[in-house]
């Protein structure tokens, strides 16, 4: 079945590591997206990509990075320079037209930094 | 994306309707409503759209206002597995290429009581 796999489902780093956070989707979509989201939040866009090679910063990038070297596949990197990374992160992706229907998820990831 | 206010949260009696406002009074002519919803610790899940006619499909129904400034998503047999975080969000159905990220909101969080 199609559908976007996150992994690991839980994660724990020590302070002042990087971390990277797996993402893969088998639905031939072109768009991906990842998200935070924060106890009793919505849902913070931190990176997306609409292209193979091409990404732009969401509203919170801060302290992120993310690579695109492959459509199937949107890692998201939470670098030591993120100050307060513990969080639930989740992986989208969306046919290129963008029409809202079309997102799907991945199950998320927690982060949690010890 | 245009700005919606839906209620913090909501409970509801298994087995009967459970309605869940949004208001989204500066909506533009061409912008729809969708619904998604999210259950504890997974990703948000698409439920329904419209654009101005009265939309159900096999999980909701979706009630838009005729001036388009509000909504109501309902459930028609709320079951506990309905328990969930409910997002509203109003967009354009497809956008050009490089604004196609969806933005999320707080949503309601809906509770059905056994």
């Amino acid at each position: 079945d199609g559908g976007i796999t996150q992994s690991p489902k839980y994660l724990f780093r020590k302070e002042g590591q990087n971390v990277t956070l797996s993402c893969e989707q088998n639905l031939n979509h072109d768009a991906m997206y990842w998200y935070r989201q924060d106890p009793g939040q919505g849902l913070r866009l931190i990176y997306y990509s609409q292209i193979v090679n091409d990404f732009q910063k969401g509203d919170i990038a801060e302290g992120y990075s993310v690579s695109r070297e492959k459509k199937e596949s949107f890692p998201l990197t939470v670098t030591s320079a993120q100050k307060n990374p513990t969080a639930f992160y989740l992986c989208a992706s969306s046919p290129r037209t963008g029409a809202a229907y079309g997102y799907t998820f991945g199950s998320g990831t927690r982060l949690t930094v010890v | 994306d245009a700005k919606t206010t839906q209620p913090t949260s909501m409970d509801c009696a298994e087995g009967r309707a459970a309605n869940l406002p949004c208001n989204h009074s500066t909506i533009s002519g061409n912008e729809y409503v969708y619904w998604y919803r999210q259950i504890h610790s997974q990703g948000p899940q698409y439920i329904i759209h419209g654009l101005k006619n009265n939309e159900t499909n096999e999980m909701a129904s979706l009630i838009i206002t005729e001036d388009r400034k509000s909504s109501t998503l309902i459930l028609p047999h709320a079951t506990l597995r309905d328990t969930a975080v409910y997002y509203c969000i109003v967009r354009p159905r497809t956008l050009n290429f490089g604004n196609e990220k969806l933005t999320f909101g707080t949503g309601t969080r809906l509770t059905i009581i056994p």
